[in-house]
């Protein structure tokens, strides 16, 4: 089956600690997304890539890092400069093309203690 | 940038009455503009989308949206739901190459 993987789904980390949320997808899409959900905000934009070996910033990118060195994988680091990392984490792809909407993940739900 | 504003932040709805969820966005040349639904601890699943030509469109679950440009909203409606329809739903718009949501609106459907 085709989609994209965000693992693990729960993620517990001390304060001070980077810690790595994983996206993978089979869908041979170009383009790859990383969002935050807090409740009663919606979804923030952190980074995105269009191309392998390149991304851009989102709206809210301080205290987050990421990689594009293959297609179907964008890991995202969240680290310890993130003042409040708790948060539901989403991925999601896109196919290139102006009629495409995007695929979403599962979702990581990190707490940070 | 886009700005997509549901004015709603949560819906009370009885079992198989109609339902209309608000959306509207800041203007632009064009746009793309969906609707996605999420379960709780779920991702978001499209329900549907506007790209071009008629501007009612239809998801096979019965709702339906309509784009109006002159008044840059893409409200859903639904004309009967289920308990089933118990979801939080994002209207959202495509720019070029980036994605913005609205804030969400919570429909609870009550028996």
């Amino acid at each position: 089956d085709g989609g994209i993987t965000q693992s693990p789904k729960y993620l517990f980390r001390k304060e001070g600690q980077n810690v790595t949320l994983s996206c993978e997808q089979n869908l041979n899409h170009d383009a790859m997304y990383w969002y935050r959900q807090d409740p009663g905000q919606g979804l923030r934009l952190i980074y995105y890539s269009q191309i392998v070996n390149d991304f851009q910033k989102g709206d809210i990118a301080e205290g987050y890092s990421v990689s594009r060195e293959k297609k179907e994988s964008f890991p995202l680091t969240v680290t310890s400069a993130q003042k409040n990392p708790t948060a539901f984490y989403l991925c999601a792809s896109r196919q290139g093309g102006s009629n495409t909407e995007a695929f979403f993940g599962q979702g990581t739900r990190l707490t940070v203690v | 940038a886009q700005s997509v504003t549901q004015l709603d932040s949560q819906v009370p709805v009885f079992e198989e009455a109609p339902v209309e969820l608000r959306c509207n966005y800041s203007s632009s040349v064009s746009v793309y503009l969906f609707w996605y639904v999420q379960y709780p601890n779920q991702g978001l699943q499209l329900l549907l989308k506007y790209l071009s030509g008629s501007t009612l469109v239809e998801s096979i679950n019965g709702f339906e949206a309509e784009f109006n440009k002159s008044q840059t909203s893409f409200h859903l409606r639904k004309p009967s739901v289920h308990i089933s329809d118990t979801a939080e739903y994002f209207c959202a718009v495509r720019d070029f190459n980036k994605f913005y949501f609205g804030s969400g609106t919570k429909l609870n459907v009550k028996p």
